[in-house]
């Protein structure tokens, strides 16, 4: 499984889009982006996920460079309820098991 | 619409007590079942996987074991718990054969004293 990087901390404006990096350059041909977060004390909720396209849906928008080797989780008007640890995942679609997740990003969205 | 139920929220068991948490998912048939464990401030750890019942695949050795003995039903059980065995547990599950995401249980958060 190719490994995801990810800043442990990002700091964004209510209101304002935020725009959460993943670096995933040992990514293979067959291998989905999926990004998840998790509210503290919960579990963690799916997001959106990707192969090659950028994609997007009532949550945020995938943007996956043209090499795929890295992507970008954009939440195009952050609120405080956006306060989350975000997980960069990358695994093969129909694969049995899952890709452990990783130390994802913390982001904070400030007043 | 598909649910995961999770139970119990909290627990709280001595060292040396039996474990069994319990997970079961509503409205899909056939589903890919899974086990998490999050120690504090962590990532999540893969513990255990089911592709159909009566199969599992563990990913880390432990203290714990898994079953699944309904097509939607997934227990994480131990003889004896340990001190290291405290954390946060959570199930999910996903489709089969597609490139569908996991979804998750909200948890049951474990103390062993």
């Amino acid at each position: 499984d190719a490994k995801t990087t990810q800043p442990p901390s990002m700091d964004c404006a209510e209101g304002r889009a935020a725009n959460l990096p993943c670096n995933h350059s040992t990514i293979s041909g067959n291998e989905y982006v999926y990004w998840y977060r998790q509210i503290h004390s919960q579990g963690p909720q799916y997001i959106i996920h990707g192969l090659k396209n950028n994609e997007t849906n009532e949550m945020a928008s995938l943007i996956i460079t043209e090499d795929r080797k890295s992507s970008t989780l954009i939440l195009p008007h952050a609120t405080l309820r956006d306060t989350a640890v975000y997980y960069c995942i990358v695994r093969v679609g129909n694969a049995g098991n899952m890709l452990t997740f990783g130390g994802g990003t913390r982001l904070m969205v400030k007043p | 619409s598909q649910t995961i139920h999770q139970w119990p929220a909290t627990l709280v068991q001595p060292v040396g007590s039996p474990l069994s948490l319990e997970c079961t998912v509503e409205g899909t048939s056939n589903p890919n079942l899974y086990w998490y464990r999050q120690a504090a401030g962590r990532g999540l750890q893969l513990l255990f996987y089911s592709v159909g019942i009566g199969q599992i695949s563990s990913e880390v050795p432990q203290n714990l074991s898994a079953s699944r003995p309904q097509d939607r039903q997934f227990i994480l059980s131990s003889k004896k718990l340990l001190l290291s065995d405290s954390g946060f547990y959570l199930c999910a599950w996903r489709l089969q054969g597609a490139n569908s995401p996991l979804h998750f249980g909200n948890g049951t958060r474990l103390t062993v004293t």
